[in-house]
């Protein structure tokens, strides 16, 4: 199976200051129509996980554009460039190029 | 507006079984595959399952942990996809959430509120 590790586990991040969270996988998630089908997903308490970015860098509508996402082989990053209180949250990276999906661990973001 | 509401949850025990359904709304159901992903209390999300649409076939992918023990089915005039799950373990308690599927790749566009299993004697 694809291990994905996502680090740090425990972000804490003053408010307006940026953040950073890596995922790294275990192997290529290039598939074979060319597309890398990595995803990141955000939890803020209680609620249902809701898709932030899909295919490393694609912003979700609605999801304001301090959120970016990149890769380089087989790591990939979400970047918040200016951390606000509504970004509290776990955020999980998740591949689905190889059977069975998989996600990381989660990085839990807290406001310092 | 797109929906997805998960129900079927509750107290269970050990070795038994429950069918949970997934039941979306404000899309055509029939054009998507659907995902389970599950999350146990104080943990983080685990890929349970995923069914194709009946365009590609309506066939279905496991985990290894539920392989063998659940099974996923849809009913496309109904708008509902099934998780059933069969002896279950105390390991399986956790918050099960169904995900639509936009095209390939686990890219999980819109996800239920989740129902809660317990497993239990």
């Amino acid at each position: 199976d694809v291990v994905l590790t996502q680090s740090p586990l425990s972000l804490p991040v003053t408010l307006g200051q940026p953040a950073s969270i890596s995922c790294r996988s275990s192997q290529s998630l290039v598939y074979s129509d060319g597309n890398t089908y990595l995803h990141w997903f955000q939890q803020r308490p209680g609620q249902s996980p809701r898709r932030l970015i899909y295919k490393v860098s694609n912003r979700d509508s609605g999801v304001p554009d301090r959120f970016s996402g990149s890769e380089s082989g087989t790591d990939f990053t979400l970047k918040i460039s200016r951390v606000e209180a509504e970004d509290v949250g776990v955020y999980y990276c998740m591949q689905g190029t190889h059977w069975p999906r998989t996600f990381g661990q989660g990085t839990k973001l807290e406001i310092k | 507006e797109v929906h997805l509401v998960e129900s079927g949850g509750g107290l269970v025990q050990p070795g038994r079984s429950l069918r949970l359904s997934c039941t979306g709304s404000g899309f055509t159901f029939g054009e998507y595959a659907v995902s389970w992903v599950r999350q146990a209390p104080g943990k983080g999300l685990e890929w349970v399952g995923f069914i194709r649409s009946k365009a590609y076939g309506g066939t279905t992918e496991y985990a290894a942990s539920v392989k063998g023990r659940f099974s996923i089915s849809r009913d496309d005039i109904n708008n509902i996809a099934y998780l059933q799950t069969n002896s279950l373990k105390t390991e399986d308690t956790a918050v099960y959430y169904c995900a639509r599927e936009v095209g390939y790749g686990g890219n999980l566009d819109y996800w239920g509120q989740g129902t809660l299993v317990t497993v239990s004697s």
